[in-house]
């Protein structure tokens, strides 16, 4: 079975600090693993991706994120938080040899405090 | 906009009626996703189609909900008789194949209201 834990439901960080939100996968075989952002009223836009190799993933609007795998772990980070990074963020993932579709945690809006 | 589309944006209906939502996959994608998010969770996947076929549907509900990718146009998700449960916003995903790390790119997505 795959299922993906976003332990913060809300995550608030100073404009400017580093964030970080946590995401902690089960998969029973090797994971893909992606990080996706949402906007109010919007789809999901996607941020970066772990497929293989580097465990350090850079992606889009300087977000980066650290694959894990003793830990099942693939935190999105981003050094410097500006406001209109606020929004809900997404992990998700899907067996390498598994079914397709992508299997999503259930969230965390980041709020940015000026 | 070469980006997923889907249409309506909003859509009520009443109870009993059917609700029809609409997706057009990115140019070159041919394999297209329908999940379900209920307010404050997390995307819940429903089926996975490519033209003409579907290859994945263990996440539909088994009455009342089909969903088709026609040789042309766009995938339709049809959701007959609705019930206020069906309240939800409903997105579609496209990739251009189904295997592999391609990750899956999102419409906007239909915001599903039930009277």
């Amino acid at each position: 079975a795959q299922s993906v834990a976003q332990p913060e439901d809300q995550v608030n960080v100073a404009e400017g600090n580093p964030l970080t939100v946590k995401c902690t996968y089960s998969v029973s075989g090797n994971p893909y693993l992606f990080w996706y952002v949402q906007y109010p009223n919007r789809g999901l836009q996607f941020l970066l991706k772990y497929i293989t190799g580097d465990n350090l993933v850079k992606g889009s609007y300087g977000f980066e994120a650290e694959f894990n795998k003793s830990q099942t772990s693939f935190h999105l980070k981003k050094p410097s938080a500006l406001v209109s990074d606020s929004a809900l963020y997404f992990c998700a993932v899907r067996d390498i040899a598994g079914a397709n579709n992508l299997f999503f945690g259930t969230g965390t809006r980041l709020t940015v405090i000026p | 906009n070469a980006g997923v589309m889907q249409n309506p944006r909003h859509l009520v209906r009443r109870r009993g009626q059917e609700a029809r939502l609409r997706c057009s996959p990115m140019k070159g994608h041919s394999h297209v996703y329908w999940y379900r998010q209920l307010p404050e969770e997390g995307l819940k996947f429903m089926v996975y189609l490519q033209k003409e076929n579907i290859i994945d549907e263990s996440g539909m509900p088994k009455e009342r909900f089909s969903a088709e990718f026609p040789k042309e146009g766009p995938s339709i998700l049809r959701i007959q008789q609705v019930v206020r449960g069906d309240s939800a916003a409903y997105f579609c995903a496209s990739s251009p194949v189904g295997q592999g790390g391609q990750p899956q790119h999102f419409g906007d997505g239909t915001r599903l209201s039930i009277l």
